[in-house]
C-alpha cells in the first residue's frame, strides 16, 4: 500500500490554465505538507496543514491555493499557470508537526508550456 | 534552525562504508540533525535522526560529535541503489513545520 500518493505523476499544460494536484496520505497522520522542486533541484517548502489547518504558508504566489478536505487529503490548486511553475511537486505528510519524520509522495512533474 | 555544510559530492566502492559528512556549528541545544536521501526521480526518503547520542537503524548509522558541531551519516555497506542526493538538515524539534533542504551531498556508488 502507498502511504503517500499523488496523482497526477505527470501534468504538462498550457500558460494561463488553471489546474490542480492531488494528495492523499493512508498513514493516519495529522500534518501534510506541499514541496516545490526547481530546476535547479532546490526543494522548497510551500505550505503546510496540521488537522486541515494552514500553519505554514510561505511566500508563495496568490495563485497557489492548498485544500485540505480533511487531514488525509491535501490537495493543490494553481491559477493562470506560468512558465515559472513548471517543477516538481512533493506532498509530505507527518505524524503531527514535532520532531518526527516526513515520508514524501513520488512528486507530480509539471511542465507548463 | 541552524546552518550545514556537506560536499557536494562523493564517491563510494559498493560493499564499502559510506562515510557523509556534514558541519553544523552554529547547532543550538535543541536542534536535531536529520537525514535525507533522494534517488533520482523520486521523493525524498528519511533515513535517520537524532539530538546527542549516537543513533543507528536498519539503514545507517548517525555519530554526533561530543560538542554537536559535525556529524556523520554512515552506510556501512553501500550499494548501487544508494546513489542518491544525501541532505543533513538542522532542525528544532519541536517547531514541527518544514525541512529546510540545502544542497546536500550526491553519493555515486560504483561497482
Amino acid at each position: 500500500d502507498t502511504a503517500v500518493s499523488q496523482t497526477p505523476k505527470y501534468l504538462v499544460t498550457q500558460m494561463g490554465n488553471d489546474k490542480s494536484i492531488k494528495c492523499e496520505q493512508n498513514l493516519g497522520h495529522d500534518t501534510m505538507y506541499w514541496y516545490k522542486q526547481d530546476s535547479k533541484k532546490f526543494l522548497k517548502i510551500m505550505f503546510s496543514y496540521n488537522n486541515k489547518e494552514l500553519i505554514i504558508n510561505e511566500t508563495v504566489p496568490n495563485r497557489f491555493s492548498p485544500k485540505s478536505p480533511d487531514k488525509a487529503h491535501l490537495n493543490l490548486h494553481i491559477n493562470s499557470l506560468e512558465l515559472g511553475d513548471s517543477a516538481v511537486y512533493f506532498c509530505a505528510s507527518s505524524q503531527n508537526r514535532g520532531r518526527y519524520e516526513q515520508y514524501f509522495g513520488p512528486g507530480t512533474r509539471l511542465t507548463v508550456t | 534552525d541552524a546552518k550545514t555544510t556537506q560536499p557536494p559530492s562523493m564517491d563510494c566502492a559498493e560493499g564499502r562504508a559510506a562515510n557523509l559528512p556534514c558541519n553544523h556549528s552554529t547547532i543550538s541545544g535543541n536542534e536535531y540533525v536529520y537525514w535525507y536521501r533522494q534517488i533520482h526521480s523520486q521523493g525524498p526518503q528519511y533515513i535517520i535522526h537524532g539530538l546527542k547520542n549516537n543513533e543507528t537503524n536498519e539503514m545507517a548509522s548517525l555519530i554526533i560529535t561530543e560538542d554537536r558541531k559535525s556529524s556523520t551519516l554512515i552506510l556501512p555497506h553501500a550499494t548501487l541503489r544508494d546513489t542518491a542526493v544525501y541532505y543533513c538538515i538542522v532542525r528544532v524539534g519541536d517547531s514541527g513545520y518544514a525541512l529546510n533542504f540545502g544542497k546536500g551531498t550526491s553519493l555515486l556508488v560504483t561497482p
